[in-house]
């Protein structure tokens, strides 16, 4: 069964500064995407940034980095330069191939301070 | 413009009363999902479709029925047998392509309240 962890409730960080929001996520299927969406207070989710499982690179979106370690069964999203605009909730999601299940972490809550 | 449309935003319903959300979308994407959220939780699937006339269950399905009867609309219906309908409610839509990658696109939501 695939499963999304992420274990920072709520985070706090000063304008400007890079910020690292981290996911782990367990399943026995080889093949599986790994996907981060931002949940802004109006409630739309905002997809930023896909990572598949035989991705030999690190997927980027201009401000949005993955850091993906296999190994671990990590997926940390890097946001550099962080910017007011920034403060959102962000959900960790995955789905194995062949699934059509998208599995949600329960969520960090991101503030970014002036 | 392309997109998902839900309404209405905000919703209120009496006990015992059944209620349909509505979600369409005008990207031609062939599946479609139904997601509920509570407070402090992510996401949960409720159902989804990939063709018309079909649809699966999700991992919270009961007390909650839809159809599929055109490619671009999938509403929800809460019905009474729903113990505890207060929440928000996000419809969304993708491509079916082999492979994990499809993103999927989200509509605006439907924040409803029992009362």
């Amino acid at each position: 069964a695939q499963k999304i962890t992420q274990t920072q409730p709520g985070m706090f960080v000063q304008e400007k500064e890079a910020v690292t929001l981290d996911c782990t996520y367990d399943t026995s299927d080889p093949s599986y995407g790994l996907f981060w969406y931002k949940q802004p207070s109006s409630g739309e989710m905002i997809f930023l940034i896909y990572q598949g499982s035989y991705d030999q690179q690190n997927a980027t979106e201009g401000r949005y980095s993955l850091n993906f370690q296999k190994a671990r069964k990590s997926a940390n999203l890097v946001i550099s330069a962080s910017q007011l605009g920034d403060s959102a909730m962000y959900f960790c999601a995955m789905r194995e191939a062949g699934n059509e299940k998208l599995t949600f972490g329960t969520g960090t809550r991101l503030t970014i301070i002036p | 413009d392309g997109g998902i449309t839900q309404s209405p935003k905000y919703l209120f319903r009496k006990e015992g009363q059944n209620v349909t959300l509505s979600c369409e979308q005008n990207l031609n994407h062939d599946a479609m999902y139904w997601y509920r959220q509570d407070p402090g939780q992510g996401l949960r699937l409720i159902y989804y479709s990939q063709i018309v006339n079909d649809f699966q269950k999700g991992d919270i399905a009961e007390g909650y029925s839809v159809s599929r009867e055109k490619k671009e609309s999938f509403p929800l219906t809460v019905t009474s047998a729903q113990k505890n309908p207060t929440a928000f409610y996000l419809c969304a839509s993708s491509i079916l392509v082999g492979g994990p990658q499809n993103e999927q696109f989200f509509g605006p939501g439907t924040r409803l309240t029992v009362l």
